[in-house]
Formats: structure tokens, C-alpha cells, sequence
């Protein structure tokens, strides 16, 4: 089955640019989707087919897929994002394939 | 506006089952790709489940043959029966509307707040 693989955290300073990778191989050629996951909280899609947002998603968030790494990249960052971030594919053979997960921290 | 809402979590002994309840609005359930995913304790999400407008099913490795899922299309509810249940299934357990944006192309959308299994030994 496909895997996909997130660092497990990602530190930055509030106002600074956080860049969360996630890895899969070829994954330029699969849709690559990315959820907020906050604690007692739903997840919340905030970028769909790589580089979409949901309308209510700020437009500092915005994602990008190449080669072998898609990555979220969320600018100006606040204390509010501090979150864990997830990325997603589907998957012939696993249906929804998840990564593990980066801690975001706002230091 | 889509809303879900699962029901059905609890505390149940190794071996032991439940049967937990999505009930969507502002969807129609016949027509809707509807997916259980869970939080393991200390991990990440995992896809449990998923049932197709089509009626299709599937599950993963990790649960195919003890949980079973299903809908009720008058009452627009989703439902997900797990037996044999182990500690390793101890989660939170949330439903997710999946829409469809093209070949090998899902994503969810719209997400329950989740409900509580523990399995306890």
C-alpha cells in the first residue's frame, strides 16, 4: 500500500513561514490533501488537490506537490496553527491513506 | 450546510462489540461516500472504513472481518458495527463525508466531532 511520510514535528516562530513536508513516492502524480487536527476538535480540510483552499481558509495557507514531496506551507504564522497537520491520498488498495502526522508548534 | 454527528462510543471489554451511529443532514445518504477514520491514543489518524453511494464497502487490514459497515438510507445514518473488539481499537472514532474531485481523487470534507471507544482488558 502507499505510504506517506511527515516529519513528526516543525517548530516557527509566530509571524515566521512553516513548511510541512510530506513524502510519498511519485506523489506529483496523486492529489494530495491536507487537514488541521486540533485537540477535543473535528479535523478541518484546509487545502484540497494541492493547492485548493476551502472557502473560510485563510489565505496564508497554500499547498504545493513535485516529484516526490507535496508540502503545506502556512505564511505569517499565529498561535491559532499551532495544530498537528495530516496529509492525505487516496489509494486504490488503502482507500484513505493518511500520513503520520507534524506537530506544529508556534514557539 | 452538511453537519455529522456520531454516537455509540463507550467502554466495552476485549472480545466485546458496539455499534456506532453517523447521523448526517444536509446530505442525502444513498448518494454520499461516507468514511470512518480513527485517533489512536498518542498517534495519528487511520482509515477504518468507507461505504461508497454505490453501496460498496471496504475496510482495512486492520479491522476486515470484525467491523462491518453500513447506512440506513430513510434515516440518512451511517453505522459502523465492530465485534471482536481488541485494545488496539481503543480510539476516537469520527465519520467523514468524502467528495469526489476526479480519477483516484477523494477528500473529507465534512467531519463528526467524533466519539470515544475504549477497550479495555
Amino acid at each position: 500500500s502507499y505510504v506517506l511520510t511527515q516529519p513528526p514535528s516543525v517548530s516557527v516562530a509566530p509571524g515566521q513561514t512553516a513548511r510541512i513536508p510530506c513524502g510519498g513516492n511519485n506523489i506529483k502524480s496523486k492529489s494530495v490533501h491536507w487537514y488541521q487536527h486540533k485537540p477535543g476538535q473535528a479535523p478541518v480540510l484546509v487545502v484540497y488537490i494541492d493547492t485548493d483552499r476551502p472557502s473560510g481558509i485563510p489565505e496564508r495557507f497554500s499547498g504545493s506537490n513535485s516529484g516526490n514531496t507535496a508540502t503545506l506551507t502556512i505564511s505569517r504564522v499565529e498561535d491559532g496553527d499551532e495544530a498537528v497537520y495530516y496529509c492525505q491520498v487516496w489509494d486504490t488498495y488503502s482507500d484513505q491513506v493518511f500520513g503520520g502526522g507534524t506537530k506544529l508548534t508556534v514557539l | 450546510e452538511v453537519q455529522l454527528v456520531e454516537t455509540g462510543g463507550g467502554l466495552v471489554q476485549s472480545g466485546g462489540s458496539l455499534r456506532l451511529s453517523c447521523a448526517a443532514s444536509g446530505l442525502t445518504a444513498n448518494s454520499n461516500y461516507i468514511s470512518w477514520v480513527r485517533q489512536t491514543p498518542g498517534k495519528g489518524l487511520e482509515w477504518v472504513s468507507v461505504i461508497y453511494g454505490s453501496g460498496k464497502t471496504y475496510y482495512s487490514d486492520s479491522v476486515t472481518g470484525r467491523f462491518i459497515i453500513s447506512r440506513d438510507n430513510s434515516r440518512d445514518t451511517f453505522y459502523l458495527q465492530m465485534n471482536s473488539l481488541r485494545v488496539g481499537d481503543t480510539a476516537i472514532y469520527y465519520c467523514a463525508r468524502g467528495t469526489y474531485c476526479g480519477a483516484d481523487c477523494y477528500y473529507l470534507d465534512y467531519w463528526g466531532q467524533g466519539t470515544q471507544v475504549t477497550v479495555s482488558s
